[in-house]
């Protein structure tokens, strides 16, 4: 069975800071890796996705993150974060060939002034 | 500009009552998802839908119903709502096929039954 496992609930910072939020997966199968975000009293929304080819995917607000298949995470990374970074962000992963989309816990990140 | 749109935002109802969600989209799509969120849990999938008329249950299918009579619109029924059913509630749906397509949500129902 597929599994997410967000390893940080909360993480604070301050401004200007970077930031990871960690993620693991575990499946026997090929995934497609996903990570969302939720801004306060909003739905889910696609912040970057891995299909295949470069392991490095990137987002349109400076968000990265690398597949590392051997260590099987999908870590997300900021070099400088925002006030308005702050939110909830949720690492999934489907089967290459499901319909069914496996959600992490959640970490929310908390961007100090 | 593409839309999932959740009939309430936020409800209260009473232990018993029949509870309908609705949600609809506008984007054609095929795949349709329930899902219920919680705090420390992330989303769990409770009811999904690639088709009119065609449903699967997900993880937490128990106590909720679903109807799909039309493409854009997927309802979610709780027959008796219980107290362990507050929660919020999110709609979401994706292009036909399998895997790769990132799911659009919509902006989600709280839900407390008291």
């Amino acid at each position: 069975a597929q599994s997410v496992t967000q390893l940080d609930s909360q993480v604070p910072v301050f401004e200007e800071a970077p930031v990871e939020l960690r993620c693991n997966y575990s499946s026997s199968v090929s995934v497609y890796l996903f990570w969302y975000v939720q801004y306060p009293n909003q739905g889910l929304q696609l912040l970057l996705k891995y299909l295949s080819g470069s392991t490095l995917v990137e987002s349109i607000n400076g968000f990265e993150a690398e597949f590392n298949k051997s260590q099987t995470s999908f870590h997300l990374r900021k070099p400088s974060v925002h006030i308005s970074d702050t939110a909830e962000y949720f690492c999934a992963v489907i089967n290459t060939g499901g319909f069914k989309t496996i959600f992490g816990a959640g970490t929310r990140l908390f961007v100090k002034a | 500009d593409v839309k999932v749109t959740q009939s309430s935002r936020y409800l209260v109802k009473r232990t018993g009552e029949k509870v309908f969600l609705e949600c609809v989209q506008d984007m054609d799509h095929e795949n349709m998802f329930w899902y219920r969120q919680d705090p420390g849990l992330g989303l769990r999938l409770i009811y999904f839908s690639y088709d009119v008329k065609m449903k699967e249950k997900g993880d937490i299918p128990e106590g909720y119903s679903v109807s799909r009579e039309k493409k854009e619109r997927f309802s979610l029924i709780l027959e008796s709502a219980s107290t362990n059913q507050t929660s919020m509630y999110l709609c979401a749906s994706s292009p036909a096929g399998t895997g790769g397509y990132e799911q659009y949500f919509g902006p989600g129902t709280r839900l407390t039954v008291t």
